[in-house]
């Protein structure tokens, strides 16, 4: 149980175009959802994090006008690369806490976006 | 606010020998920690957690982390490491509120030699 699915795996979008990733808990409503980068040999670090049915909470020095997120239902969240620029390659990973739980995330397998 | 760190952010060491990663973290509450593992190019897997109750906690195969409040640290550690252990390894803290929200640190990459 606790599985969490990311598509795509891997993305490679020219620059200036947008992207999409979905985030999806498969046998679990996630009341809450959580949006990380992370470079190369870096830790994660936390981009946002996003209720059911309201706006996202963005973490500092992170642009939430690029970087959309959308959590339209319990079980799937978006995170939407606009305009996006080579600097924004990174792997993105997203994590989701179940309904009730105080306590737990599970974590999606990541999204490899590469800007040219 | 909460910090971690990992103290090494490498730790090389022979198949079947013992390993420890180190983890401290600060905090002004009560904390649950974590520890998650992470193979190239994945997404992060729990290998541990404390909550509450016995100060020692122990993973499937053959982790265990022992909580220790004084110390503030909840370091891990495996008697005998396989080269399949090679990964990279993050402690992480949360306070239980603010959405569940992790503290990560920093990681350390676990590179097991033959």
């Amino acid at each position: 149980g606790a599985v969490v699915s990311q598509h795509p795996s891997r993305v490679i979008c020219k620059s200036g175009t947008s992207v999409k990733i979905e985030c999806r808990s498969l046998d679990f409503q996630a009341t809450t959802m959580f949006w990380y980068r992370q470079f190369p040999k870096q830790s994660l670090m936390l981009m946002a994090t996003s209720n059911e049915g309201s706006k996202a909470t963005y973490e500092q020095g992170v642009e939430k006008d690029k970087f959309l997120i959308n959590h339209a239902s319990l079980t799937l969240s978006t995170l939407t690369v606009t305009s996006a620029h080579p600097e924004d390659s990174s792997f993105y990973i997203c994590s989701a806490s179940p309904q009730g739980v105080a306590y737990e995330q599970y974590f999606g397998p990541g999204t490899r976006l590469t800007v040219t | 606010a909460q910090s971690v760190t990992q103290l090494d952010s490498q730790v090389p060491v022979f198949e079947e020998a013992p390993v420890e990663l180190r983890c401290n973290y600060s905090s002004s509450v009560s904390v649950y920690l974590f520890w998650y593992v992470q193979y190239p190019n994945q997404g992060l897997q729990l290998l541990l957690k404390y909550l509450s109750g016995s100060t020692l906690v122990e993973s499937i195969n053959g982790f265990e982390a022992e909580f220790n409040k004084s110390q503030t640290s909840f370091h891990l550690r495996k008697p005998s490491v396989h080269i399949s252990d090679t990964a990279e390894y993050f402690c992480a803290v949360s306070d239980g509120h603010a959405g569940n929200m992790l503290t990560f640190g920093g990681g350390t990459r676990l590179m097991v030699k033959p």
